[in-house]
């Protein structure tokens, strides 16, 4: 059965960069897209970008300036950096597999999510 | 692109059926069939429970059912169970922004 798990500092001060790792297990990393979804306290879930084996990427506009995905086939792990943070960045993190080729149809599975806080 | 729209809640007693709607524009719902509804417990992860507008996952029940009709995406669950209080998401294709969201809708059952 295909399970990720985020990974990361839970705490991260403003200005600096947010940088998480999610592990893959249960099936193979290559031929997929990879995803990165967040979600703020009691709000909606924001899509934040998409990797494919290859190391093509696809960002939200709104994020695009200062967000980098990469992927390392050998330890099965796909990563996020967000530059320059506020607190606006403050979310569950949730990373998950983009199902149905190139075109985003669905998302499954999901990671369990981890809490990251922009505070000094 | 703003994100789709849904309403903030719905409500409904054991063994109703209630709708969720998810309107967006040509852009995203209306122009493509590539819908998708996820369901949100307290603390949890999302799960997906509807594909494709209206092709259900193994496991989910068939209680959970999708369709769509222009711009608008809709999601019925019918017998509703007190398992079912969550949140919902529909989530879309968009050829501006990659993928849309919509604002979840919190659904209780009375």
């Amino acid at each position: 059965q295909v399970q990720l798990l985020e990974s990361g500092p839970g705490l991260v001060k403003p200005s600096e960069t947010l940088s998480l790792t999610c592990s893959f297990s249960g099936g193979s990393i290559s031929d997929s897209y990879w995803t990165w979804i967040r979600q703020p306290a009691g709000k909606g879930l924001e899509w934040i970008g998409r990797l494919y084996t290859t190391g093509n990427t696809g960002y939200n506009p709104s994020l695009k300036s200062r967000v980098t995905m990469s992927l390392d086939t050998s330890k099965n792990e796909f990563s996020l950096k967000l530059k320059s943070v506020t607190a606006a960045d403050t979310a569950v993190y949730y990373c998950a597999r983009q199902e149905g080729g190139w075109y985003p149809r669905w998302f499954d599975p999901w990671g369990q999510g981890t809490l990251v806080t922009v505070s000094s | 692109q703003s994100a789709l729209t849904q309403p903030a809640s719905v409500s409904g007693s054991p063994g109703q059926s209630i709708t969720i709607s998810c309107t967006g524009t040509s852009s995203d719902v209306g122009g493509y069939n590539y819908v998708s509804w996820y369901q949100q417990h307290p603390g949890k992860a999302p799960k997906l429970i509807i594909y494709d507008v209206s092709n259900r996952p193994s496991g989910v029940s068939n209680r959970f059912s999708g369709s769509k009709s222009g711009h608008t995406a809709s999601l019925t669950i019918s017998g509703l169970q007190p398992e079912d209080e969550a949140d919902y998401y529909c989530s879309s294709y968009g050829s501006h922004t990659v993928v849309l969201f919509g604002g979840g809708t919190k659904l209780t059952v009375l």
